[in-house]
């Protein structure tokens, strides 16, 4: 089976510009999260969708950031515009809808760099 | 309210030598997972360890080993022999009934050969 795919893998853009970071979840998991780690600080907690619903956003540092998961499948986050401070490793994690602790499986990351 | 601390930010071993990475969490929950993570230079998430709260047994993997004590809300992680892969940033984490994952700040360790 596989597991949490992220694309790009790495990406380099300049101030100002935009970047979409895209999440494949595992098949049939129903929860979608995305994390990050910037500026060598520790890893966060960005949001939660339940399907294509988002369930918790309240770690989204502000409005330059949109996240999407249109039928449920997979989800993309654009930055938009870029500033310096998003660089980092955005990590993207899924879970089954069953059971009570919901194990989530973390994806290989994107390391985003902002110049 | 969850938080995990990891007090040491930095260390450095000399290769062989043994080294503990320190994790204390709070949580009022009673049912929680704990994790380790391991993030390398090349930036993903390795997962090395999850323990539930009620499985308080110690564990040994090759190298790695791991010391949960709920009396202290501690579960500190040992690397035996250290090499120089072993390099890396390391992460305790939290999950309780609550989605989100809380990580701690990261040890950054680095083993000098």
């Amino acid at each position: 089976e596989a597991g949490v795919t992220q694309f790009p893998s790495h990406s380099v853009i300049e101030k100002g510009q935009t970047v979409t970071l895209r999440c494949d979840p595992i098949s049939g998991h129903d929860n979608l999260y995305w994390y990050r780690r910037v500026m060598g600080k520790e890893i966060k907690f960005l949001l939660h969708f339940v399907k294509e619903s988002k369930q918790d956003e309240s770690g989204m540092p502000n409005n330059r950031f949109l996240a999407e998961r249109t039928g449920g499948t997979y989800s993309t986050l654009k930055v938009q515009p870029a500033e310096l401070e998003d660089s980092g490793v955005y990590f993207c994690a899924s879970s089954e809808m069953r059971g009570a602790w919901r194990e989530q499986y973390f994806g290989p990351g994107t390391r985003l760099t902002v110049t | 309210a969850q938080k995990v601390t990891q007090a040491q930010t930095e260390i450095s071993v000399v290769e062989k030598e043994d080294v503990t990475l320190d994790c204390v969490y709070e949580t009022r929950d009673t049912t929680y997972y704990l994790f380790w993570y391991k993030q390398p230079p090349s930036g993903e998430l390795v997962f090395l360890i999850r323990r539930n709260s009620f499985d308080e047994q110690n564990e040994i993997s090759g190298r790695y080993s791991w010391n949960f004590q709920k009396s202290t809300s501690s579960f500190n992680f040992t690397i035996t022999a250290s090499q120089v892969v072993d390099s890396a940033v390391y992460f305790c984490a939290l999950k309780t009934s609550y989605d989100k994952v809380i990580f701690g700040p990261g040890t950054s360790l680095s083993v000098i050969p």
